[in-house]
């Protein structure tokens, strides 16, 4: 069974650092790339950012580029998100997702197709 | 990075159908997933590509696309289809690069 068990979410301080992390189990963690989306309270989800498989290809929201940094360790099966200089709107339940390839009729389809339940990280004064 | 725009609430009378869209420049490229998040819940795909269901996902969700246009359909909504429906897309900025629609809460009447 695919499961992703995110975990280190906190109550920050503006401006202040975080590591998040999650930790991946139930299928071959170095097959697929893995992304965090983050969903604010009451609000809709939001794609933060992705890694492949490898940690070659790596991608970013406009929204955190430059202050949040995504590494994975494929030995420990585990997938991170070093958050810097936090702001009150990063506030969210942060999700671990993982991508696949869905294949169907001789088509794959980029999904990101399993979450886990998201860690809660908080900023403010 | 691109946009995709979905309509913020939509309301359909039991054993109803009813069509969410969702638009951007994306889905010019690439196929939309669209996901059904109940309150508390982690999202789970419902549709994603041309019109594939994942196993579990009863056949009165199915999905379209057109030009820069997905859509969602639920044929005879059933009370335990009230949710948030997000539909996303890879986006051509960057190989693993995503991006979600802001949401359509469907209310079952």
């Amino acid at each position: 069974e695919v499961q992703l068990e995110e975990s280190g979410g906190a109550l920050k301080q503006p401006g202040t650092s975080l590591k998040i992390s999650c930790a991946a189990s139930g299928f071959r963690f170095d097959d697929y790339a893995t992304h965090w989306v983050r969903q604010r309270p009451g609000r809709g989800l939001e794609w933060v950012s992705g890694i492949s498989w490898h940690s070659e290809d790596i991608d970013y929201a406009d929204s955190v580029k430059g202050r949040f940094i995504v590494s994975r360790d494929n030995a420990k099966n585990a997938l991170f998100l070093q958050m810097n200089s936090l702001r009150p709107e990063d506030t969210a339940l942060y999700y671990c997702a993982r991508e696949t390839a869905r294949c169907s009729g001789g088509t794959c389809y980029p999904v990101i197709d399993y979450w886990g339940k998201g860690t809660l990280v908080t900023v403010s004064p | 990075s691109s946009e995709l725009t979905q309509d913020p609430s939509v309301s359909v009378a039991l054993g109803q159908t009813v069509r969410i869209t969702c638009q951007g420049d994306s889905l010019r490229s690439f196929y939309a997933t669209w996901y059904q998040q109940k309150p508390g819940q982690a999202p789970i795909v419902v549709i994603y590509g041309k019109n594939n269901r994942p196993s579990g996902i009863p056949d009165r969700f199915s999905g379209s696309n057109s030009e820069n246009t997905a859509s969602l359909t639920i044929t005879g909504a059933q009370a335990e289809d009230e949710a948030d429906y997000y539909c996303n897309s890879r986006d051509s900025s960057g190989e693993h690069h995503f991006v979600f629609g802001g949401g359509t809460k469907v209310t079952v009447l």
